[in-house]
């Protein structure tokens, strides 16, 4: 069990352009999540997925955001045309969810700045 | 819709001292969990310790325990015999219980703490 990897650790990218992540949840784990973060700010919910499904996306993901569980392992979150709010810190998190309870295990995140 | 408030922006400790963190939170719900996580430096955000709203019990993981108090809406971090390595932003957190939902994280604002040697 290697925990939640993320990749890349930091992506540098020119306003306009598109950016993909990627992310590997702690293998059996049924549940993915993607957060992001601000500077000073606590992390706040994008979307996540139970295995391949998407079931809840906030309104914070605009139509420019598109996260994907294919085979409900590993996520890709992609953003388009990207513009300077979109730098921050997005997390991934997985959990493996049983009754009454589920712990959630973050990565170390990926750092995006938008020139 | 639920709320975490920590109003402590940041905090300082001697080593070996005791340190306690506050966080408030808004729910009309019943069951639920709370959480504080810390992120040090390295940017990972890692658990703490973990409450169920259903446990009169205060959690208590080696040096960091809670003090849980469900009327109030209260959930606050000690820190006993702090070390420098517990240095990091402490994130208090709320999820909820309500049966098939989201279960996702609400996050408060953080709370800088700084272990001074």
């Amino acid at each position: 069990d290697t925990g939640v990897s993320q990749d890349p650790r930091h992506k540098i990218t020119k306003r306009g352009q598109n950016v993909t992540f990627r992310c590997d949840p702690i293998s059996e784990h049924n549940r993915l999540y993607w957060y992001r973060q601000t500077l000073g700010q606590g992390p706040e919910f994008l979307t996540y997925f139970q295995n391949e499904a998407q079931l809840e996306k906030s309104r914070l993901l605009s139509d420019r955001f598109s996260a994907e569980r294919p085979k409900g392992s590993f996520s890709t979150l992609e953003i388009q045309r990207t513009e300077q709010g979109d730098s921050a810190m997005y997390l991934c998190a997985s959990s493996f969810v049983q009754k009454t309870n589920e712990k959630l295990f973050f990565g170390s995140g990926t750092q995006l700045s938008v020139l | 819709a639920q709320t975490v408030t920590q109003s402590q922006p940041e905090m300082s400790v001697q080593e070996a001292e005791t340190v306690t963190l506050s966080c408030t939170y808004d729910t009309s719900e019943n069951n639920y969990y709370l959480f504080w996580y810390k992120q040090p430096p390295s940017r990972q955000m890692i658990l703490v310790i973990r409450q169920e709203a259903y446990k009169q019990q205060n959690a208590t993981e080696n040096r960091f325990s809670v003090n849980f108090q469900k009327a109030a809406k209260s959930f606050s971090l000690k820190i006993s015999d702090s070390q420098l390595g517990d240095t990091a932003m402490y994130f208090c957190a709320f999820m909820s219980e309500y049966g098939g939902a989201t279960n996702k994280l609400i996050f408060g604002t953080g709370t800088l703490l700084a272990v001074q040697p």
